[in-house]
């Protein structure tokens, strides 16, 4: 079974309007981080957002919010007021503990296009 | 300051040669990472080292040695390459944190390496 799930290949938005990109993710460890990371066409991997499974508040990093469900494994992320420069992949991934520790699994990807 | 690094940035050599690529991170992480971005943007981690100890080696093929002379430094040499190696392949950091918490990774510019 796949770890992380993206079920949104690619999305659209329309500037300035808010974006949610879906996130399910499956483990059965207590202990676990989940991230989101934007790659842009230029290829860089940038880290957007980080939530621990012990956090009881969603993260929030200026526009990028991580809405948190525990109990249906979703960590979805919400970009508030899209502007151009969002255009971009944007992974989500998991980090467990035990005896996985140090080993991220990243979804496969949502492309996401923000239209002027 | 760049806080990882990798070089050279592009990579391009012919099937049968081999090749190293270098990392180096300034955040004082314990811990590095190899990853491999095929042409499908999956990604997937390769090897992990924690304080110059391999802790991660996924089937990669054991023409990939990665090489940790010091915690700041992770080098991938990959011998007798071939087409399939064709991939951009990404250094990342990160500091372990105790009980199993895993904290953010930091992700190089990423290495874009063509077989021909």
């Amino acid at each position: 079974a796949q770890k992380i799930t993206q079920t949104q290949p690619g999305m659209f938005v329309q500037e300035k309007e808010a974006v949610t990109l879906d996130c399910t993710y499956d483990t059965s460890d207590q202990s676990y981080g989940l991230f989101w990371y934007k790659q842009p066409s230029s290829g860089e991997m940038i880290f957007l957002i980080y939530q621990g499974s012990y956090d009881e508040q969603n993260a929030t990093e200026g526009r990028y919010s991580l809405n948190f469900q525990k109990a249906r494994k979703s960590a979805n992320l919400v970009i508030s007021a899209s502007q151009l420069g969002d255009s971009a992949m944007y992974f989500c991934a998991m980090r467990e503990g035990g005896t996985n520790a140090g080993k991220s699994t990243f979804g496969d990807g949502t492309t996401l296009t923000v239209k002027p | 300051d760049t806080a990882v690094s990798q070089t050279p940035k592009y990579l391009v050599t012919q099937m049968g040669n081999d090749k190293s690529i270098k990392c180096e991170q300034n955040l004082g992480h314990d811990t590095m990472y190899w990853y491999k971005q095929d042409s499908k943007k999956f990604l997937k981690i390769m090897f992990s080292y924690n304080n110059k100890e391999l802790i991660i080696n996924e089937t990669v093929p054991n023409r990939f040695s990665p090489k940790s002379p010091d915690k700041a430094h992770l080098n991938l040499h990959i011998n007798s390459l071939e087409l399939g190696d064709s991939a951009v392949y990404f250094c990342a950091s990160s500091q372990e944190l105790a009980g199993g918490v895993t904290d953010t990774q930091y992700f190089g510019p990423g290495t874009r390496l063509t077989v021909l």
